[in-house]
């Protein structure tokens, strides 16, 4: 059981340069989420979906776009990456809507020069 | 504004002894609480959650605990192990969780010395 699987772990940019991180779960969860962590900060919440074909925006989605076109994928792009936007990016589901943890994939890291 | 706060960057313990860390939230309409435990090069893994209807839930060697009118949620590990060497995140939701969200600590790195 994979649970939920980022693809790439790495990924060296420049700036103005665009890329798509790929999530993908196979649990059959409803809710997909991408965060970011950077360093000494807390995990922040980039965009979520609530289900196929929906996206919500979360704390800090300027600079991101979204997709969830099927339910075990949701992927998250950035159109012209800013050296801001260096971080490790972290993908989770979740299965209920109430009072359900997240699991989370083993992270991104993206480097923008 | 910070609205999970972990206000401890790192904790040392000795191996056997009790790991206590702590969590102070702002919003009071918070009433779903989570611990995540988090090792180098690796996802946040769940480790434990609490109701606001709830003053405590335990788990193996692990207890949450909830004082609502402080803002506060401490997490209890008894033993601590070695293995328990990790970052370890707080989180709150509102609703319930229903907004599909969670508000994150910064974070407490916790070292159990053998």
């Amino acid at each position: 059981n994979a649970g939920v699987t980022q693809t790439p772990k790495f990924r060296v940019l420049k700036t103005g340069q665009s890329m798509t991180l790929l999530c993908a779960q196979d649990m059959n969860h409803e809710y997909m989420y991408w965060y970011r962590q950077d360093p000494g900060m807390g995990l922040r919440l980039i965009h979520y979906s609530v289900g196929e074909g929906t996206t919500a925006k979360g704390e800090v989605p300027d600079g991101y776009n979204v997709s969830r076109l099927k339910k075990q994928n949701f992927l998250l792009g950035l159109e012209s990456a800013a050296p801001s936007q260096t971080s490790v990016y972290f993908c989770a589901s979740s299965y209920h809507v109430l009072n359900s943890p997240l699991h989370f994939g083993n992270g991104t890291r993206l480097t923008v020069t | 504004d910070q609205q999970v706060k972990q206000n401890s960057p790192s904790l040392s313990v000795q191996e056997g002894r009790i790991s206590i860390l702590n969590c102070d939230y702002t919003n009071s309409m918070f009433d779903y609480f989570l611990w995540y435990k988090k090792y180098p090069a690796e996802g946040p893994t769940f480790l434990i959650s609490i109701s606001s209807i709830k003053d405590k839930n335990e788990d193996g060697r692990f207890t949450v605990f909830l004082n609502k009118s402080a803002k506060h949620l401490s997490l209890h590990i008894v033993p601590s192990q070695p293995g328990d060497s990790a970052v370890y995140f707080c989180a709150a939701s509102a609703n319930q969780g229903s907004q599909g969200n969670l508000i994150f600590g910064k974070g407490t790195k916790l070292s159990v010395k053998p």
